[in-house]
C-alpha cells in the first residue's frame, strides 16, 4: 500500500502526558497537512509543510502542539501536557506540489482521560 | 473554525434515487473540492472544481458552482447503499490550506 499511513491507530493517554504521532505521506509528495477532526465535524487545519519547511500553523496549534518534518519526509505531531480537550482524530494528508487534491490517511484517534 | 456548512446536515434516502447536498462557503477561492469520508477508507477526494468553472461531471457525480452565491452542489445520481458515508466540501481560500464545512451524513438504504 502505498499511500499516507498514521501511527498509532489509536492511543489512549491520560491528562498532562506527552504524545507523538508519525505521518508517513505518499514519497515525492512535497506538502503535508496535519487536520484536527472531531465528532460530527469537518477536519480543521492544523499546520503544513512544503518540504521541511512549516509554512503555515492554525491559531489552533497552541504552545504544546509542535510539528516537525526533518529531511522532508515523514512528519511528527507532538501534544505536551494533553488535556481532555485534545481528544480528537488526528489527520495527516499529503500532496504533490503541482495538485490540489489531498491525500489523507486513516487518523490517529487520541483519547485522553 | 469551519469555513462552510453544508445543508442538510443529515440525508436519507432509497437506492437508485439521487442524493443532492449543498455547501456555503465564506471567502474567494481558487478551486471547491468533496471529499467523502467513511469508516472504512477514511477521507477520499472525489471531485474539484475550479472557481472559472460552472459545472463539472465525473462519473455519477455532478457539481455546480456558483461563485456570485459562494455555493456549490454535490449531485449523487442513482445512490448505492456504499454511497452511504459522510460529504465535505472543501475550499482552499486562495491559501495553501483546505478549510472544511461542517458535513452531510447521507443514508443509502437498500
Amino acid at each position: 500500500d502505498t499511500g499516507v499511513s498514521q501511527n498509532p491507530r489509536h492511543k489512549i493517554t491520560k491528562r498532562g502526558q506527552n504524545v507523538t504521532f508519525r505521518c508517513d505521506p505518499i514519497s515525492e509528495h512535497n506538502r503535508l497537512y496535519w487536520y484536527r477532526q472531531t465528532l460530527g465535524q469537518g477536519p480543521e487545519f492544523l499546520t503544513y509543510f512544503q518540504n521541511e519547511a512549516q509554512l503555515e500553523k492554525s491559531r489552533l496549534l497552541s504552545d504544546r502542539f509542535s510539528a516537525e518534518r526533518p529531511k522532508g519526509s515523514f512528519s511528527t505531531l507532538e501534544i505536551q501536557r494533553t488535556e481532555q480537550g485534545d481528544s480528537a482524530m488526528y489527520l495527516c494528508a499529503s500532496t504533490p506540489t503541482e495538485s490540489y487534491e489531498q491525500f489523507f490517511g486513516p487518523g490517529t484517534r487520541l483519547t485522553v482521560l | 473554525s469551519q469555513q462552510g456548512e453544508e445543508d442538510p446536515q443529515a440525508l436519507s434516502i432509497q437506492e437508485g434515487e439521487n442524493a443532492t447536498m449543498n455547501c456555503s462557503y465564506k471567502t474567494s477561492i481558487n478551486n471547491l473540492q468533496w471529499y467523502r469520508q467513511n469508516s472504512g477508507r477514511g477521507l477520499v477526494h472525489l471531485i474539484l472544481i475550479r472557481s472559472n468553472e460552472r459545472e463539472k461531471h465525473s462519473g455519477r457525480l455532478r457539481v455546480t458552482l456558483d461563485t456570485s452565491k459562494k455555493s456549490s452542489s454535490l449531485l449523487i445520481t442513482a445512490s448505492r447503499a456504499a454511497d452511504t458515508a459522510s460529504y465535505f466540501c472543501a475550499t482552499d481560500g486562495r491559501t495553501d490550506k483546505l478549510i472544511f464545512g461542517t458535513g452531510t451524513r447521507l443514508q443509502v438504504f437498500p
